[in-house]
């Protein structure tokens, strides 16, 4: 079973550019997550998908991230304009059912200078 | 008081030695908990679910405690390739469910 793919796996952006993070869940995984880590803190909820329609957003910050599921498969998550404290891994991952038996993918980390 | 509360160590723990460590959560009305493992710059996996009748897979035993609203993680005979940090989730119900992480238990094995 192929897991769950992100690209890219590194990238440094100065403050105010914007950048996109992709994400391909494993195949027939309805739920998707996008996670923020910053260094020695546990992984934070920013976005989750059942199909194409969103479930919680509740710690999105809308000014300036945004996230998209068209089609239910694969998704981006855009963040314009970065901020330093943006600095972070971005994780996404995937499962079956919802908040259970989750499958990460290896991250983007996302460096902000 | 946080969600999910860990220790975050490091403990530094000679080859071959017992570990345990605790996990407290602030929600009594929580239902799923996991301990998941991080290695250095790589995503989290899966270790163990945790059930209301405690579990063990090979030298990984994980209980559960509701009385205290604490997780805890043992291994037994530890391997260097234990060395890792070791994530406390538990779901939250008033959330959706949604899965709550603790920041993590830094491990090393010493040889």
């Amino acid at each position: 079973e192929a897991g769950v793919a992100q690209s890219p796996r590194y990238k440094i952006i100065e403050k105010r550019q914007s950048v996109a993070f992709w994400c391909n869940p494993i195949s027939g995984h309805a739920t998707l997550y996008w996670y923020q880590q910053i260094l020695g803190q546990g992984p934070k909820l920013l976005i989750q998908f059942q199909n194409n329609g969103v479930v919680d957003d509740s710690q999105l910050p809308k000014d300036r991230f945004s996230a998209e599921r068209l089609k239910g498969v694969d998704s981006t998550l855009k963040i314009q304009p970065a901020k330093l404290e943006d600095s972070a891994v971005y994780l996404c991952a995937s499962s079956q059912f919802p908040n259970y038996g989750y499958t990460f993918g290896s991250g983007t980390r996302l460096t902000v200078v | 008081r946080k969600e999910v509360e860990q220790d975050p160590g490091p403990f530094n723990v000679p080859e071959g030695a017992t570990v345990a460590f605790n996990c407290t959560y602030s929600n009594s009305a929580s239902q799923s908990f996991f301990w998941y493992r991080q290695d250095c710059r790589k995503e989290p996996k899966l270790l163990m679910s945790v059930y209301s009748s405690g579990n063990e897979d090979g030298r990984f035993t994980a209980q559960l405690n509701r009385a205290s609203q604490y997780i805890s993680l043992l291994i037994r005979d530890s391997k260097l390739s234990d060395s890792a940090t070791y994530l406390c989730v538990v779901n939250n119900p008033g959330s959706n469910y949604q899965l709550i992480w603790g920041a993590g238990t830094k491990l090393i094995i010493k040889p």
